[in-house]
């Protein structure tokens, strides 16, 4: 089993300023990897599949990057809306399909 | 319409078989474009992967569940179902529905979109 760890657990960020969250896997992924964003009391909601692109209406302050092992979501001028927990998933290697244990971002 | 919508009971007792539904809008279920998806959350944790079924039965389940999962199809309602067979109260949790994507054909990929989600507990 691929296990996903995410760092850190929680990131503390004043509005308008960048976060940058990491997630890192057991063994090599590729790029196959998601984010999701889950807010309080709302399913997830995908942001980016394939380490990097993203999904139909996510802005474009939402990036993806990295390849292997070592993945980063960075979160450029955030908004009050981004203040959330963001979920990794890695679907290189299944079953079974794997998470991180997540990030929360919240507000400084 | 929502896409994906969850339910079922929303209390099951141990020992008992926790059973829902999802019912698919917009997409038959009997495509293959997609695949479909069982998620649960714990109150306050993480997300777990369930299984999932194609539209040619083949499943896959989550080797810690795998013993205990079933997940089917139901085309003439455009649904799919989760079963889960001798519950203790560790299976409470959030359960979620979601479309899967293809990374390539058979080969799964990320979800999009979930479902809303329906919170079982599990208590005598």
């Amino acid at each position: 089993e691929i296990v996903m760890t995410q760092s850190p657990a929680t990131l503390s960020v004043s509005p308008g300023e960048s976060a940058t969250l990491s997630c890192r896997a057991s063994q090599s992924v590729s790029i196959n990897l998601a984010w999701y964003q889950q807010k309080p009391d709302q399913a997830p909601r995908l942001l980016i599949y394939d380490a990097s692109t993203r999904a139909t209406g996510i802005p474009a302050r939402f990036s993806g990057s990295g390849s292997g092992t070592e993945f980063t979501l960075t979160i450029s001028s955030l908004q009050s809306e981004d203040f959330a927990v963001y979920y990794c998933q890695q679907y290189d290697d299944w079953p079974p399909l794997t998470f991180g244990g997540g990030t929360k971002v919240e507000i400084k | 319409q929502l896409p994906l919508q969850e339910s079922g009971p929303g209390l099951v007792k141990p020992s008992e078989t926790l059973s829902l539904t999802c019912t698919v809008s917009g997409a038959s279920i009997s495509t293959s474009n997609y695949y479909w998806v069982w998620i649960r959350q714990p109150p306050g944790k993480g997300l777990e992967w369930i299984g999932s079924m194609y539209s040619s039965g083949t499943t896959y389940y989550n080797p810690s569940l795998k013993s205990r999962v079933t997940i089917s199809l139901d085309t003439s309602m455009n649904q799919f179902s989760l079963k889960l067979i001798s519950v203790t109260a560790a299976d409470t949790a959030m359960y979620y529905c979601a479309r899967g994507e293809w990374v390539q054909f058979g080969m799964m990929g990320w979800f999009d979109p979930w479902g809303q989600g329906t919170f079982v507990t599990v208590s005598s």
